[in-house]
């Protein structure tokens, strides 16, 4: 099993383009999540998803757009990049939800610059 | 709302060194508790949990024990390795999701 992958590594954007970023997981998990970090500020949540079709709001969803059009996989949208989105974004994925025993298992990374 | 509170870093500590990372969280009803890991340019890894008070969570000879009634979960580690070198985030989980601390870097030199 491949566990979580995303696409892609690094990426360097101007300010106000577009771009997606794809996260794909192959254990059959129900929830998938997206998260940024930033040095000092820990991981912050921005939307995750409970099912297929689903998307919902964490702490930090202003600027970017999901969608969860197959159980196995959760796009992050950035439609206008600005410089304060530069960061790490994580993806994670779990069985459920509300149970304690659910631990998230988190892919690589993406890099993203935005000058 | 939920929070946690984990000691900033860097802890810089000679190998065979003990290891206290501090963790207090703030949250309403009975979250579940844990420590990640995360190696350089990597993903966060989980390290350990605790679902309910009074339980310990214990694993690579590193452990933490939920304690409700100082609203707790400090990593220990009774001797420590240069490959122990990381950042370690300390988080709960009501519901569906995960409140990380800001993350705390342990540096162990030889």
């Amino acid at each position: 099993n491949a566990g979580v992958t995303q696409t892609p590594k690094f990426r360097v954007l101007k300010t106000g383009q577009s771009m997606t970023l794809l996260c794909a997981q192959d254990m059959n998990h129900e929830y998938m999540y997206w998260y940024r970090q930033d040095p000092g500020m820990g991981l912050r949540l921005i939307h995750y998803s409970v099912g297929e079709g689903t998307t919902a709001k964490g702490e930090v969803p202003d600027g970017y757009n999901v969608s969860r059009l197959k159980k196995q996989n959760f796009l992050l949208g950035l439609e206008s990049a600005a410089p304060s989105q530069t960061s790490v974004y994580f993806c994670a994925s779990s069985y459920g939800g509300d149970s304690g025993t659910y631990e998230q298992y988190f892919g690589p990374g993406t890099r993203l610059t935005v000058t | 709302g939920n929070s946690v509170t984990q000691m900033e870093g860097p802890v810089t500590l000679s190998e065979e060194a003990f290891l206290t990372i501090n963790c207090t969280y703030t949250a309403t009803g009975y979250p579940s508790l844990f420590w990640y890991v995360q190696y350089p340019g990597e993903g966060l890894q989980l390290l350990l949990k605790a679902t309910k008070a009074d339980d310990k969570g214990s694993n690579k000879g590193f452990e933490a024990t939920y304690r409700k009634e100082t609203t707790s979960f400090h990593l220990e580690k009774g001797s420590v390795q240069v490959s122990d070198s990381a950042v370690y985030f300390c988080a709960l989980k009501r519901y569906s999701t995960l409140t990380f601390g800001k993350g705390t870097m342990l540096l162990v030199s030889p």
